[in-house]
């Protein structure tokens, strides 16, 4: 069966400090990979998602970026965090096709900018 | 581009009552829609869908939506709120390989 997994569940930042969250698929090959923001009152914001390897798109501009070095992993990265980028963030896959499959969603890192 | 839209950010029923979530979308191409629910500090999980043919979806829990393609709209719907259903909800249309979430409804159930 499929499983997704995202580290850390909780990161306290500085201000200025770089992130790296992580975020990895088993089970399947070649998922559709998205990152997505979620912050208090404002839903789920998309981020990034991925294709394929290599292949990144962003959704807004910002200051953060996405890497995919791997088939099954993603992930989300910042040189220097703003207050901003305090969020909750979900990592999730679905199927290659267009055919709508569902998203499976990790559990969520709850990043806390100071 | 595909966008959807969730009326009322908090919704409080008691326990028994209807619940009634509201998504109205905007889409160009015929739309497919996900109904999400999220649990405190978990991601989300899948409710119903609807793709094409029976415009009435049945999901889990209980849960039911309407695709009415005249009103732009689909809600969600369960006959009877349980404790256990206070969450928050999602709706979602899906567009070339990225699905667009709604703002969320966080549903209260009173006792």
């Amino acid at each position: 069966s499929q499983t997704i997994h995202q580290w850390p569940a909780t990161l306290v930042q500085p201000v200025g400090s770089p992130l790296s969250l992580e975020c990895t698929v088993e089970g399947t090959s070649n998922p559709n990979l998205y990152w997505y923001r979620q912050a208090a009152g404002r839903g789920l914001q998309l981020l990034f998602y991925s294709v394929g390897i290599g292949q990144i798109s962003s959704e807004v501009p910002q200051n953060l970026s996405a890497s995919r070095p791997q088939d099954r992993q993603f992930i989300l990265s910042s040189k220097k965090l703003l207050l901003s980028d305090s969020g909750f963030y979900l990592c999730a896959w679905s199927g290659q096709d267009r055919a709508p499959e569902k998203l499976f969603f990790g559990s969520g890192t709850q990043l806390s900018v100071l | 581009a595909q966008s959807v839209t969730q009326l009322g950010s908090h919704v409080s029923v008691s326990e028994g009552a209807l619940v009634l979530l509201r998504c109205n979308y905007s889409s160009s191409v015929p739309p497919y829609l996900f109904w999400y629910v999220q649990y405190p500090n978990q991601g989300l999980q899948l409710l119903l869908k609807y793709t094409t043919g029976a415009t009435l979806v049945k999901g889990i829990n209980g849960f039911e939506a309407e695709f009415k393609k005249s009103e732009t709209s689909f809600h969600l719907t369960k006959p009877s709120a349980h404790m256990s259903d206070a969450a928050e909800y999602f709706c979602a249309v899906m567009g070339t390989y990225k699905y667009i979430f709604g703002t969320g409804t966080r549903l209260k159930v009173l006792a």
